[in-house]
């Protein structure tokens, strides 16, 4: 079965902090990976996306995401987290060749301190 | 750039009754969705539509009709309102048929049933 797993559904970190959000994912063909944001009262947006290539990619704002084939795992990462990083992170698998059906996670919420 | 503009923001309807949102974006894009968001759920797709006059089932499509008369616009409609339901609807599009997994959302319609 298709899914998507994002284990932590809160996740509280003090700015300037590192941050690790984590995402696994099932899916039996190629995976394409995306990590979307959505902050308050806003709709999702695409923060980066994973087709093929370099494991690792850059997104917005100094986020990255790492493509580990053997753990089916594409966690999100930020070296120092700021306040207006606090929202709510999805992480999501593309099914082609069903014309851009994604699945999502659960969703991490993400509360940074001051 | 483009924007996504979905009718109305808020949406108070009572048990039984059939409510209408309104999705219109100016990206020019192909294919449009809408998805549910409900706490703890995740996203969810109802609907989504690849061109004009073209209806595709998700996942959730029982208790909902979609109509896509135009390209640049894509309404859903839920046929009975179910009482205590509350969720956010979100319309998305993006470019060609979809298959890149790049959306382009809405910023929501929350429903509320009496």
């Amino acid at each position: 079965a298709q899914s998507v797993t994002q284990p932590d559904a809160r996740v509280t970190v003090s700015e300037g902090a590192s941050l690790q959000l984590r995402c696994k994912y099932s899916y039996s063909g190629t995976p394409y990976l995306f990590w979307y944001v959505q902050y308050p009262r806003q709709g999702l947006q695409l923060l980066l996306k994973y087709y093929s290539g370099d494991p690792v990619v850059q997104g917005v704002n100094g986020f990255e995401a790492e493509f580990i084939k053997s753990n089916s795992s594409f966690h999100l990462r930020k070296a120092s987290v700021h306040w207006s990083d606090s929202a709510v992170y999805f992480c999501a698998v593309l099914i082609t060749g069903n014309t851009g059906k994604l699945i999502f996670g659960l969703g991490t919420t993400l509360q940074v301190q001051p | 750039g483009g924007i996504i503009t979905q009718t109305p923001k808020f949406l108070i309807g009572q048990e039984g009754q059939k409510l209408t949102l309104k999705c219109q974006q100016n990206f020019n894009h192909d294919t449009m969705y809408w998805y549910r968001q409900d706490s703890g759920k995740g996203l969810r797709l109802i609907y989504y539509s690849i061109t004009e006059n073209d209806l595709q089932k998700g996942d959730l499509s029982e208790g909902y009709d979609a109509s896509r008369e135009k390209k640049s616009s894509f309404s859903l409609t839920v046929t009975s309102a179910q009482k205590n339901e509350m969720a956010v609807f979100l319309c998305a599009s993006s470019p060609g048929t979809g298959d890149t997994g790049q959306l382009y959302f809405g910023e929501g319609s929350k429903l509320t049933v009496l």
